[in-house]
């Protein structure tokens, strides 16, 4: 079945440290990758998108996220982390048209 | 533009009372969606439309039904609400044919079915 997999739920990481937050997928074609912020009680707010193309991507807020295709992944990644960055991160993949499948989540805290 | 909005923001209902989500967008967009999130979950479709007078069946459309009169608006309707329903409500719309065209969403509505 189609799916994409957050595997971790909650990370918590220092003001100015790295940050890595893991996306796997399974789907048989290539599909169209999506990594989503979303602060307590708003909405969905888009970071970046990979169609094709070079798979390094760049996104907004200094984000960036690689396609590994060998690994069925799209990790996001930033080089350092700011307080305003703890958030709820969303990894999605869409199959077809309208049919986007969204990862469970991974709650970001920064500790100061 | 004030982009996709959502109407209310909270609300409380009784079991088997019905009510209408209401979803409107200002970017003349075709797609529209409805999706649930649940608590430690992510997203899940609900119902979507490709355009006025065209809707389409989500992932989880059970209790739910919706109506694309115009392009702007996408209402969601539950008619008999159950506590399984208590979940916050996002739309979604998105312009353009192709898959690169991202969605855009709404601020939500928290729904709690008691």
């Amino acid at each position: 079945a189609q799916s994409v997999t957050q595997p971790d739920i909650h990370i918590t990481v220092s003001e100015g440290a790295s940050l890595e937050l893991r996306c796997n997928y399974s789907y048989g074609a290539t599909p169209y990758l999506f990594w989503y912020v979303q602060s307590p009680g708003q909405g969905l707010q888009l970071l970046l998108k990979y169609f094709s193309g070079d798979t390094l991507v760049q996104g907004i807020k200094g984000f960036e996220a690689e396609f590994k295709r060998s690994q069925s992944s799209f990790n996001l990644r930033k080089p350092s982390v700011h307080w305003s960055d703890a958030a709820e991160y969303f990894c999605a993949s869409l199959m077809n048209n309208n049919d986007m499948r969204f990862g469970a989540g991974t709650r970001l805290t920064v500790k100061p | 533009n004030a982009g996709v909005t959502q109407t209310p923001k909270f609300r409380i209902l009784k079991i088997g009372q019905s009510m209408t989500l209401q979803c409107a967008q200002d970017m003349n967009h075709n797609y529209m969606y409805w999706y649930r999130q649940d608590p430690g979950m992510g997203l899940k479709l609900i119902y979507y439309s490709v355009g006025a007078g065209i809707t389409d069946k989500g992932e989880v459309p059970n209790g739910y039904n919706v109506s694309r009169s115009t392009t702007e608006d996408f209402p969601l309707r539950l008619e008999l609400a159950a506590p399984s329903q208590t979940s916050v409500y996002f739309c979604a719309s998105r312009g353009g044919q192709g898959r690169i065209y991202e969605q855009y969403f709404g601020p939500g509505t928290r729904l709690t079915v008691t």
